[in-house]
């Protein structure tokens, strides 16, 4: 199996500063990587696909990149409605797998 | 607008079975890998199989964890996703959500998701 690895597993931050949160994979996995918000008790949204494709209604505050096995989701002056968790996911092993997620929370 | 809505949910005694439903409307339902997905609370999803489309020949493949107890299979006539689940167990205590697979193995779009727990 894949292991995707999130780090760090809270982040605390003010409203107005930019943030980068990590994944990585524990073997290279081309650009197969999708990022995912989720908000308390609703279901998971996909932000990014293919590491670095914006997704269609996404604020372009949510940025991608990364290959391999090391990736990044930049979330640009973040929002009060950004105070969330935020799961990779790859799609390189049929085997599909999450990480265990990164909270993000207002300091 | 693309909706999937699960039903079936509820509590179960461990080893018994449950079967779950997805109604899908607002795309054309046989184009699409639909999946289901599982959340225990806390925790990261884990994806538990799919069923591939008409192009396809809706074939399914399981996430070994759950392979020979559950079953994924889809009726498009009436564009419903099931999940029959059989001799359930605590640690299958989770929410369930089904998922449509867009190209490439992106989950685009989720339902609200189904409580599911295994509970003497």
């Amino acid at each position: 199996n894949i292991v995707l690895t999130q780090s760090p597993a809270t982040l605390s931050v003010t409203p107005g500063e930019s943030v980068s949160l990590s994944c990585r994979a524990s073997q290279s996995i081309s650009t197969s990587i999708h990022w995912y918000q989720q908000k308390s008790n609703e279901s998971p949204r996909l932000l990014i696909k293919y590491a670095s494709q914006s997704v269609s209604g996404i604020t372009s505050r949510f940025s991608g990149s990364g290959s391999g096995t090391d990736f990044t989701l930049s979330i640009n002056r973040v929002e009060s409605e950004d105070f969330s968790i935020y799961y990779c996911q790859q799609s390189y092993s049929s085997l599909y797998t999450f990480g265990a997620g990164t909270k993000l929370e207002l300091k | 607008e693309v909706k999937l809505l699960e039903s079936g949910g509820g509590l179960v005694q461990p080893g018994g079975s449950m079967r779950l439903s997805c109604a899908a409307s607002g795309f054309t339902f046989t184009d699409f890998y639909m999946n289901w997905i599982r959340q225990p609370a806390g925790k990261a999803p884990e994806w538990l199989g799919f069923i591939r489309n008409k192009a396809n020949g809706y074939t399914t493949e399981y996430n070994p964890s759950v392979k020979g107890r559950f079953t994924i299979s889809r009726d498009n006539t009436q564009n419903m996703l099931y999940l029959q689940m059989n001799t359930l167990r605590g640690e299958d205590t989770a929410t369930y959500y089904c998922a449509r697979r867009a190209l490439g193995a992106v989950f685009d779009y989720w339902g609200q998701g189904v409580m599911v727990t295994v509970s003497s």
